[in-house]
């Protein structure tokens, strides 16, 4: 079945870009759509975006000004990049398959991968 | 912003039945999903368009709707159900996903 992990660094400097990848086996990454989700510790989930394969994304408002995510079906990877991050972006973020039929849900989950944003 | 509203903990005895709302104003118009997430470990899909259950999990969840709130009830609670439950939905134009903040559910 399909797997998908994260990667990328685990600490990332105030006011830098915070970029992870997530690596998607088990199945092809074509005709879907992938997401970001992330949770700072002993809080809740948070929505960050999507993608599709085509390229077409939609993202949070609350952080539309500062995410960009892409697709490289080549490698069967999409990607996250989160700009001028503050201690606010220390969280554990996820990728995640959506399906869409109506109504989007997320399923499965990566393992999920630590970002302490610090100096 | 649009906001799906979870009550922070339930308590149950093994064996009971528990249920967890999650209200909003746009689910009457979109369709709410619910995951589970034990510590540590990624959430996991339970119900899938308002009462829909995802292959492997157990005939004890179910899920159901009523106007701007929707249920997670789990029959004959057991120990392992002891995790966090999170509610997700669209906003009324079906733009951008929302969580709810989680409910703790204690099995006593």
């Amino acid at each position: 079945q399909v797997q998908l992990q994260e990667s990328g660094p685990g600490l990332v400097k105030p006011s830098e870009t915070l970029s992870l990848t997530c690596t998607v086996s088990g199945g092809s990454i074509s005709s879907y759509y992938w997401s970001w989700i992330r949770q700072p510790a002993g809080k809740g989930l948070e929505w960050i975006g999507r993608i599709y394969t085509s390229g077409s994304t939609n993202y949070n408002p609350s952080l539309k000004s500062r995410v960009t995510m892409s697709v490289d079906t080549s490698k069967n990877q999409f990607s996250l990049k989160l700009s001028s991050v503050t201690a606010a972006d220390t969280a554990v973020y996820y990728c995640a398959r959506v399906t869409t039929d109506p109504g989007d849900w997320f399923d499965p989950w990566g393992q999920g991968t630590l970002v302490t944003v610090s100096s | 912003s649009y906001e799906l509203t979870q009550p922070p903990s339930v308590s149950v005895s093994p064996g009971q039945t528990a249920r967890i709302t999650c209200s909003g104003d746009a689910l009457p118009k979109q369709y709410a999903y619910w995951y589970q997430q034990k510590p540590g470990q990624a959430p996991v899909l339970v119900i899938y368009k308002d009462s829909e259950r995802p292959s492997g999990i157990p005939e004890r969840f179910s899920g159901s709707s009523s106007g701007t709130t929707v249920t997670l009830t789990i029959s004959g609670v057991q120990a392992e159900d002891e995790a966090d439950y999170y509610c997700q939905s669209a906003d009324s134009s079906g733009t951008y996903e929302v969580f709810g903040g989680g409910t703790k559910l204690t099995v006593l």
